[in-house]
């Protein structure tokens, strides 16, 4: 079945980088866009960026551009998104999602990213 | 950007009652070449991600019950689930991507009453 499964919790720093890896299988990796939302604490979803993993192209919603790096490795159909320059506000459960028509399905389950001093 | 705006923010049914959600978008999300409208709805139970619900605005996902049905064109839509059940209980979002900048309503949270 088609199914994403993403990275550990991690602990950051104020000012640090984290890196979240998502690992596709049961589908054609490079036939589908993945896409990167997070969700802090008892908040709505909030849409980061999408990445072709054929190509390598990538597009973000403006608030994360210069912060947000969306990259893949296609031998192990695997995307990560990595966020630099973290602050508390950037606590959140980040998910990793395949964009189908520009629907998301499936989801990840989810990686918790808490940046604390 | 396309500003998705959704409403209530949280209602409360009894079981076996009709729910219904509003979601607007600040601009048209319809495709007129391909007659579709860019629009998804998603359910999010409490410490689970989202599921998708319903995609191109009226479509069921498979394996969704059909007492979800998702209507509407342009920039309204509507979410209706016809008979709640308790394990409707959840916040509902919606998500246009009519764009390549995709974006989702605020969420509506689903109780029983």
């Amino acid at each position: 079945q088609v199914q994403l499964v993403q990275s550990g919790a991690e602990v950051k720093k104020p000012g640090a980088s984290v890196k979240v890896s998502c690992k596709a299988s049961g589908y054609t990796f490079t036939n589908y866009d993945i896409n990167w939302v997070r969700q802090a604490t008892g908040q709505g979803l909030e849409w980061m960026g999408w990445m072709n993993p054929h190509t390598g192209n990538t597009g973000s919603a403006q608030k994360f551009q210069g912060r947000l790096t969306m990259t893949r490795d296609t031998s192990i159909t695997t995307a990560y998104m990595e966020l630099s320059s973290l602050r508390s506000e950037d606590t959140a459960v980040y998910y990793c999602a395949r964009s189908r028509y520009g629907d998301f399905v499936p989801w990840g389950q989810g990686t918790l990213v808490t940046v604390s001093s | 950007d396309i500003v998705m705006t959704q409403s209530p923010d949280s209602l409360a049914v009894s079981l076996g009652e009709r729910a219904t959600i509003s979601c607007k978008s600040s601009q048209s999300v319809f495709y007129s070449s391909d007659n579709r409208n860019s629009l998804a709805w998603y359910q999010q139970r409490p410490g689970q991600p989202p599921k998708l619900l319903i995609y191109w605005a009226s479509i069921r996902e498979s394996g969704v019950p059909d007492r979800f049905i998702g209507s509407g064109s342009g920039t309204d839509f509507t979410l209706t689930i016809t008979s709640l059940q308790a394990e409707d209980v959840a916040v509902y979002y919606c998500q246009q991507y009519y764009d390549s900048l995709f974006s989702f309503g605020p969420g509506t949270k689903v109780d029983i009453k």
